[in-house]
């Protein structure tokens, strides 16, 4: 089955430091990817909307210049974090869907194995 | 109002008996309906979709849709200790997927 890559798992780091988390499709390509944010206890939240070969579409109240996005191929989107703060630790979980054209009713999306972030 | 709304729980079941999990959304336009399964600390895996009314049914788990009540479920059946997760509905509206806050599901052996 399809296949989605996060690295890394986990990853401390001070505060005012930049992070940056990949996502890969490994066995299809994605034209876009997701990529969620949970804390604890509260259910997946949308970020934003990486689409390959374009700007990133961001959620309501997502700040695009502190989480810079780039979906430079079909099956690589990156996730940086910048000038990382203590509230910015959490879950962060990308997800993919295949590349079959703009109807993918049934075609669920395949999630990574998430990044779990811890600013100090 | 929230557009995926799910009771917390906990459920607490025992082994062997029907879990029931309910969902409803705001969105009457909604396209498809997934069940997803989240151990603590992992990410969802998917159980199930749905987006044709009535039941869809999948080993032990069966999904039921019903559009005009904007209402979706999920049943597990013969519910084991391995099922303990939380669950999360999630809706389809055009490009995204919106999440419920999830139900905690604890079975009992």
């Amino acid at each position: 089955g399809a296949v989605v890559s996060q690295h890394p798992s986990w990853v401390i780091c001070k505060s005012g430091t930049s992070v940056k988390i990949e996502c890969r499709s490994l066995d299809f390509q994605a034209t876009t990817m997701f990529w969620y944010r949970q804390f604890p206890k509260q259910s997946l939240m949308l970020m934003a909307t990486s689409n390959e070969g374009s700007k990133a579409t961001y959620e309501q109240g997502v700040e695009k210049d502190k989480f810079l996005i780039n979906h430079a191929s079909l099956t690589l989107s990156t996730l940086t974090v910048t000038s990382a703060h203590p509230e910015d630790s959490s879950f962060y979980i990308c997800s993919a869907r295949e590349a079959r054209g703009s109807r993918w009713m049934g075609s669920p999306l395949h999630f990574g194995n998430g990044t779990r972030l811890t600013v100090t | 109002q929230k557009e995926v709304e799910q009771n917390s729980g906990p459920l607490s079941v025992p082994e062997g008996a029907i879990a029931s999990l309910n969902c409803t959304y705001s969105d009457r336009g909604s396209q498809s309906f997934f069940w997803y399964r989240q151990y603590s600390g992992k990410s969802p895996e998917l159980i199930m979709f749905i987006y044709s009314n009535g039941d869809k049914e999948d080993g032990r788990f069966t999904a039921q849709l019903n559009k005009a009540s904007q209402y979706v479920s999920l049943l597990i059946r013969d519910s084991q200790p391995s099922d303990s997760a939380t669950y999360l509905c999630a809706v389809k509206n055009d490009y995204k997927l919106s999440f419920g806050a999830g139900t905690t599901v604890t079975v009992r052996a």
